[in-house]
């Protein structure tokens, strides 16, 4: 299957500090990338739907400028946490679709971010 | 009502047990099924995807979508410890932006 990888899988940061976390997909290009935030024992929760070349969609309840989605080429989006605080501490994920735009989602591995 | 149901278990199984995990759903556009695992602090895996109404087999493990009754399953044979995961249905539909819905995910434990 199609390969999409996200770095840095663990982050801690102070609050008050921007981190930024990449998804890349690897073997195939994706014009269009997702990314969630799940919580403990919990399913996904889409945040925004990232578009190459565009604005992000946000999801209802999310914040844009707190969460800034950059796609800025057919293999990379990047999620922005900005002025990070205690209750952005969570697991975030990116998917992608697949090669020839079908049902299919691919995920990166997740990024669990820490904010002390 | 939710777009789609799945009980979150948590399932304990034996191991080589059979597995049924089941999801339903209410919007009759979806076309496109899958079911991920998603291992502790993991990123979801793809296990199974599947058009439309039908079967699908790979190695231990069977998809089946009714689309009549709006019912999914996987069936996983011979279960193993290392199947113990968190198991997410996911459903979409080529129209409304083909968004994915996905179920709240089963907890599943197989003892060795």
């Amino acid at each position: 299957g199609a390969v999409v990888s996200q770095h840095p899988s663990r982050v801690i940061c102070k609050s008050g500090t921007s981190v930024k976390i990449e998804c890349r997909s690897l073997d195939f290009q994706a014009t269009t990338m997702f990314w969630y935030r799940q919580f403990p024992k919990q399913s996904l929760m889409l945040m925004a739907t990232s578009n190459e070349g565009s604005k992000a969609t946000y999801e209802q309840g999310v914040e844009k400028d707190k969460f800034l989605i950059n796609h800025a080429s057919l293999t990379l989006s990047t999620l922005t946490v900005t002025s990070a605080h205690p209750e952005d501490s969570s697991f975030y994920i990116c998917s992608a679709r697949g090669p020839g735009n079908t049902g299919e989602l691919f995920f990166g591995e997740g990024s669990r971010l820490t904010v002390l | 009502q939710k777009e789609v149901e799945q009980d979150p278990g948590p399932l304990s199984v034996p191991e080589g047990a059979i597995v049924s995990l089941n999801c339903t759903y209410s919007n009759s556009a979806f076309q496109y099924f899958m079911w991920y695992r998603q291992y502790s602090r993991k990123g979801p895996e793809l296990l199974m995807y599947t058009y439309s109404s039908g079967n699908k087999e790979d190695g231990r493990f069977t998809a089946q979508v009714d689309k009549s009754s709006k019912y999914i399953s996987l069936f996983i044979r011979d279960s193993q410890p290392s199947d113990s995961a968190t198991y997410l249905c996911a459903m979409s539909a080529r129209g409304g932006g083909f968004k994915t819905i996905f179920g709240a995910g089963t907890r599943l434990f197989v003892k060795a």
